[in-house]
């Protein structure tokens, strides 16, 4: 079967560095989406891994391991707009996005 | 680039009642678009993927012939809610993914915030 978990809320202080994992099982893969969304709008596009690593674009970070079907999404120098949630969501084997539940993450000043 | 909306963002309607939401690529041609539902703190349900010229794929449980969608060209698709109920209100968002030097990255329109009275 496919499953996709995410811890439900994290909180975090601005300034500081946050790591929201996302972990999956699936027997077809295409890829791994991190999605970041505020509430009542939709989601916004941050990053895809399709091959393990690390991905780097600024302040945001996401990392990939196909093996241990574990992805990461890193956030830096935390603002306080960053509150928001964050969806991570892989590719299956017919190219549909698997979402999780998201991640909801608190910026404390 | 990769622009989609959404409209309109806000609908009351009545009981009873149909609702037309439309979801257009504004710079590239969407091959495939996506309807989901989301409701309050709940991630994205997704209720039907549809391509450009072909009828939509509906998802498990989701009622075809109440959530009429349209894709009738590459920029445009339509979702029509049939005589809506209270339990219909919630979040629609559509994404779309699609164009020139295709990526499967999903470029989602605003949403629209359904209510049903």
């Amino acid at each position: 079967g496919q499953n996709i978990d995410q811890p439900t809320e994290m909180t975090a202080t601005e300034g500081a560095i946050v790591q929201i994992n996302c972990t999956y099982q699936t027997s077809g893969f295409n890829g791994l989406f991190w999605y970041q969304q505020h509430a009542g709008e939709a989601p916004t596009f941050l990053s895809y891994n399709v091959l393990d690593g690390l991905e780097e674009k600024g302040r945001f970070s996401s990392f990939l391991s196909r093996s241990k079907g574990y992805s990461y999404l890193l956030l830096k120098e935390l603002q306080m707009k960053d509150s928001a949630s964050y969806l991570c969501a892989f590719m299956d084997s017919n190219y549909q996005l698997i979402w999780g539940a998201g991640t909801k993450l608190i910026i404390k000043p | 680039g990769a622009v989609v909306s959404q409209h309109p963002s806000r609908v009351i309607c009545k009981s009873g009642t149909s609702v037309k939401i439309e979801c257009r690529s504004l710079d590239f041609q969407a091959t495939t678009m996506f309807w989901y539902r989301q409701f309050p703190k709940k991630s994205l349900m997704l209720m039907a993927t549809s391509n450009e010229g072909s009828k939509a794929t509906y998802e498990q449980g989701v009622e075809k012939d109440k959530f009429l969608i349209n894709h009738a060209s590459l920029t445009l698709s339509t979702l029509t809610v049939t005589s809506a109920h209270p339990e219909d209100s919630s979040f629609y968002i559509c994404s779309a993914r699609g164009g020139q030097g295709f990526t499967y990255e999903q470029y989602f329109g605003p949403g629209t915030r359904l209510t049903v009275t």
